[in-house]
């Protein structure tokens, strides 16, 4: 199956910020997503990226499929920008569904 | 994402208990799932859903039982569980639509399951 990881494992910043987040995956897919997981577990959905470029706001992701790499980028850090990001690649299956497996995470902490 | 709804939020049983996760969204979607989460590590898929048919089964022992009794309705059925299977446990959906790769998951805020 398709291993997925990101880096950094941890990231430390001061309010104001910048930063990036790296998601690498071993074979090519199709659908690929960056979520946010606040302290209480909920997962919000940031971006389905699975080419090309987006922007929401400070946030924004690029992912290059042939490459097999996508970056999250968030500017101007806020301290409601802590938690963990996961991106997750969809497999697809022989039943026409996708597997979607997370990527290890990176776990954010944004100081005052 | 609060279009899929979980219910219970919290969820306390014994090792000898039988209780049931819900989960439901009207987004119209034909694909659902569970994950399993344990604490600091990443959602662990555990099973699929396609048209109301298992799709996928990662495995999973089998005091863990899935049904979907209709496209907008998916549970999570629990017996004799473990301490071990204390978690945080989260569904999601997606649209799967026909003849294209546009299958993003919307999840719900999950159920967070302690085993005594």
């Amino acid at each position: 199956g398709i291993q997925v990881e990101q880096s950094p494992p941890d990231l430390i910043l001061q309010e104001g910020a910048n930063s990036t987040l790296r998601c690498n995956f071993s074979d090519s897919v199709n659908n690929l997503q960056w979520f946010h997981q606040n302290p209480w577990g909920q997962l919000i959905n940031l971006f389905y990226i699975p080419s090309g470029t987006k922007q929401n706001g400070r946030l924004s992701a690029t992912t290059v499929a042939t490459e097999r790499y996508s970056l999250l980028y968030i500017s101007s850090s806020q301290t409601t920008d802590s938690g963990v990001y996961f991106c997750a690649v969809g497999e697809p299956t022989t039943s026409g569904t996708y597997k979607y497996i997370f990527g290890t995470g990176t776990r954010l902490k944004v100081l005052a | 994402d609060t279009e899929v709804t979980q219910t219970p939020k919290h969820l306390v049983m014994g090792m000898t208990n039988k209780k049931s996760l819900k989960c439901e969204q009207h987004m119209g979607h034909r694909a659902m799932y569970w994950y399993k989460q344990k604490a600091k590590k990443p959602p662990e898929l555990m099973f699929v859903y396609s048209y109301e048919k298992l799709s996928i089964n990662e495995s999973v022992p089998s005091r863990f039982s899935p049904e979907c009794p209709n496209s907008s309705l998916l549970n999570l059925h629990l017996h004799a569980l473990q301490p071990e299977d204390s978690a945080l446990y989260l569904c999601a959906s997606s649209p799967k639509r026909q003849g294209t790769n546009n299958s993003p998951l919307h999840f719900g805020n999950g159920t967070r399951l302690t085993v005594t």
